[in-house]
């Protein structure tokens, strides 16, 4: 079945630094792929997505490219700063998931030093 | 705004109790989901609903019970037979359950058991 695996966390960083995060899929169909971003004690924010091989979401200074090739969707950002300090969750869905399902990896803690 | 409002923010539950969790949304969303989160762990689908009066089960239905009688409103219901309900709830909702379309997030019901 379809699954997404994230790099583990926490992954922590001095401010400035630059952020990879690492995420790769499986999935029989033609996924569309998700960031979401989740700060303490709240829900899940969308932060950017691609819907199709080759497409880049970019939102806030994160991006991040749908390869196809590597089934992979790695976060970026050049600069983090200290309010990037979140649980980050790779997410997709499959074109063939009814009704929209999202599978989730297990998400990578982020922390951010002054 | 429009948002999804999740309450209450904190529960807790007795041995053997059912409690109810409610989600209401205000952005005319044909779906709506609930998922459950567990510490360092990404999110598990409990139920979905793509139209009013129709909800289908996710991967972890056992012990947990839902409703859609009104295209706004989604609860959920912990029941006794749910033998580990310590976590956190999250629901979301998305235009129209496709896999291209994001899912929006309420703040979430952080349950414990007393």
């Amino acid at each position: 079945g379809d699954s997404v695996t994230q790099m583990e966390g926490p992954v922590t960083l001095s401010e400035e630094a630059f952020l990879t995060i690492n995420c790769t899929y499986t999935a029989t169909g033609y996924p569309s792929l998700f960031w979401y971003v989740q700060y303490p004690g709240e829900g899940l924010q969308l932060l950017l997505k691609a819907t199709k091989a080759d497409d880049k979401g970019s939102n806030k200074g994160f991006e991040a490219t749908y390869r196809k090739e590597t089934t992979s969707f790695h976060l970026e950002k050049g600069s983090v700063q200290v309010s990037d300090s979140a649980v980050y969750f790779c997410a997709l869905s499959d074109y063939d998931n009814q009704g929209g399902k999202l599978i989730f990896g297990q998400g990578t803690e982020l922390s951010v030093k002054p | 705004d429009g948002g999804i409002t999740q309450s209450p923010k904190y529960l807790f539950r007795k041995e053997g109790q059912n409690v109810t969790l409610s989600c209401e949304q205000n952005l005319n969303h044909d779906a709506m989901y609930w998922y459950r989160q567990d510490p360092g762990q990404g999110l598990r689908l409990i139920y979905y609903s793509q139209i009013v009066n129709d909800f289908q089960k996710g991967d972890i239905a056992e012990g947990y019970s839902v409703s859609r009688e009104k295209k706004e409103s989604f609860p959920l219901t912990v029941t006794s037979a749910q033998k580990n309900p310590t976590a956190f709830y999250l629901c979301a909702s998305s235009l129209g359950g496709k896999w291209n379309q994001p899912q929006h997030f309420g703040d979430g019901t952080r349950l414990s058991i007393l």
